[in-house]
């Protein structure tokens, strides 16, 4: 089945302690991203990839890190979390075009405390 | 840069009745144009696309058209269900600004809530 398979799906912890949350993806995609959901402000989009080992910044990357060392695994990595990266996180991905749709995954509801 | 602008919620409708979400886009480009539905607990899904002027993407009964004139891309079903209840978010791909990147922008969203 093609998806995107994020993990933890429910993640508390506190400010300062190192986290990352996993994505992987089974479709050969090449393109990935990471958003985050906030109520009032919609999606917004930290990171992504175009392929291996090219990143770039999305429209909200302070605090955050990436890496694309693999096509299929694109985890989202806090170095220092602080509490205003409480949030709903999701990883997507797609083909590299414009006309096509992003499968996402399932979400990690994060809690910084 | 690139924005979308989508009707504020919630919205909240009868079953059966007709449904309208109001979305407009700013590019500079030819964006291709989404609705992705967000059912609770879960992660976005596409709902139809257009991909150029005067398309119609239609899935589930929802239909949107590509309006370059007007700039927009409003939502329709005419008899919604209560299992239509979700959160709705237009979105747009365009080229990034360096020209060779594509970028997905969505709007806020516009939470449906649809009573029996």
């Amino acid at each position: 089945e093609a998806q995107v398979t994020q993990n933890p799906r429910y993640l508390i912890t506190v400010t300062g302690k190192k986290l990352t949350v996993t994505c992987s993806q089974n479709m050969n995609h090449e393109y990935m991203s990471w958003y985050r959901q906030d109520p009032g402000l919609g999606l917004r989009q930290i990171y992504y990839s175009m392929n291996v080992e090219v990143t770039d910044k999305g429209d909200v990357p302070e605090g955050y890190k990436v890496s694309r060392k693999e096509k299929r695994n694109f985890p989202l990595i806090l170095e220092s979390p602080s509490p205003n990266q409480t949030s709903l996180y999701f990883c997507a991905s797609s083909l590299y075009r414009r006309t096509e749709k992003l499968f996402f995954g399932s979400g990690t509801q994060l809690s910084v405390l | 840069g690139d924005s979308v602008t989508q009707m504020e919620g919630p919205v909240t409708l009868s079953e059966e009745a007709f449904l309208t979400i109001n979305c407009t886009y700013t590019a500079t480009g030819y964006p291709s144009l989404f609705w992705y539905v967000q059912y609770p607990g879960e992660g976005l899904q596409l709902l139809l696309k257009a991909t150029k002027a005067d398309d119609k993407g239609s899935n589930k009964g929802f239909e949107a058209t590509y309006r370059k004139e007007t700039t927009s891309f409003h939502l329709e079903k005419g008899s919604v269900q209560v299992s239509d209840s979700a959160v709705y978010f237009c979105a747009l791909s365009d080229l990034g600004s360096g020209g060779s990147n594509y970028k997905l922008t969505f709007g806020k969203g516009t939470l449906l809530t649809v009573n029996p």
